[in-house]
């Protein structure tokens, strides 16, 4: 149990266009999310949490406007990374709390984003 | 505000020798997570330590923690290629919201 499935995997866009993350817990309900950025050789970087049904608390220095934050249900998160440019290519990667269960954390595989 | 730092951040070592990865964190915490990464995965959970003086093992790994030095080890016995991977600490910070801090990350390399 405690699956936390993204999509998609990897996905290359232009600069300037848009690219959607999912997150998605699949068999369990998330109260809460959390979304990271890794940039390649160094370590996770919280980016913002999403509360289901609540705006997202973004962590300092990142952009609400650039990486917008839903989490419209129990079980799924979504990162939209608006105008993208190459420094935004990187590994996101999301997690979740399982309801009522705050101390443990699943990952997801990760999402390749590669901006050109 | 939390910080977790790793050393070293990278550590090249021979097969079958031993290895200490040292996690060291700036205020208290409630318990310490360690991660193991393999170049372009995400992470596995490897151990989760809850109180001062646990102490956990899986195979050639076992973590520790002492809460009263705010410091954690990850120590490598008989190393072998397949723990050749990025190790990282992590603690929750319960200031304001309840977030995992991560660690520098550990690059470990095993030497066949």
């Amino acid at each position: 149990g405690a699956v936390v499935s993204q999509h998609p995997s990897w996905v290359i866009c232009k600069s300037g266009t848009s690219v959607k993350i999912e997150c998605r817990s699949l068999d369990f309900q998330a109260t809460t999310m959390f979304w990271y950025r890794q940039f390649p050789k160094q370590s996770l970087m919280l980016m913002a949490t999403s509360n289901e049904g609540s705006k997202a608390t973004y962590e300092q220095g990142v952009e609400k406007d650039k990486f917008l934050i839903n989490h419209a249900s129990l079980t799924l998160s979504t990162l939209t990374v608006t105008s993208a440019h190459p420094e935004d290519s990187s590994f996101y990667i999301c997690s979740a709390n399982r309801q009522g269960n705050f101390y443990e954390q699943y990952f997801g595989p990760g999402t390749r984003l590669t901006v050109t | 505000e939390l910080k977790v730092e790793q050393n070293p951040l990278f550590l090249s070592m021979q097969e079958e020798k031993n290895y200490t990865i040292y996690c060291n964190y700036s205020t208290t915490s409630d318990r310490l997570y360690w991660y193991r990464q393999d170049p372009g995965k995400s992470l596995e959970s490897l151990f989760v330590l809850l109180s001062n003086g646990a102490v956990k093992q899986e195979g050639r790994l076992m973590a520790s923690l002492d809460t009263k030095a705010r410091l954690s080890t990850l120590h490598i016995t008989a190393a072998v290629h397949d723990l050749s991977a990025t190790y990282f600490c992590a603690v929750i910070s319960t200031s304001g919201t309840y977030k995992y801090i991560f660690g520098t990350g550990t690059r470990l390399k095993v030497l066949a």
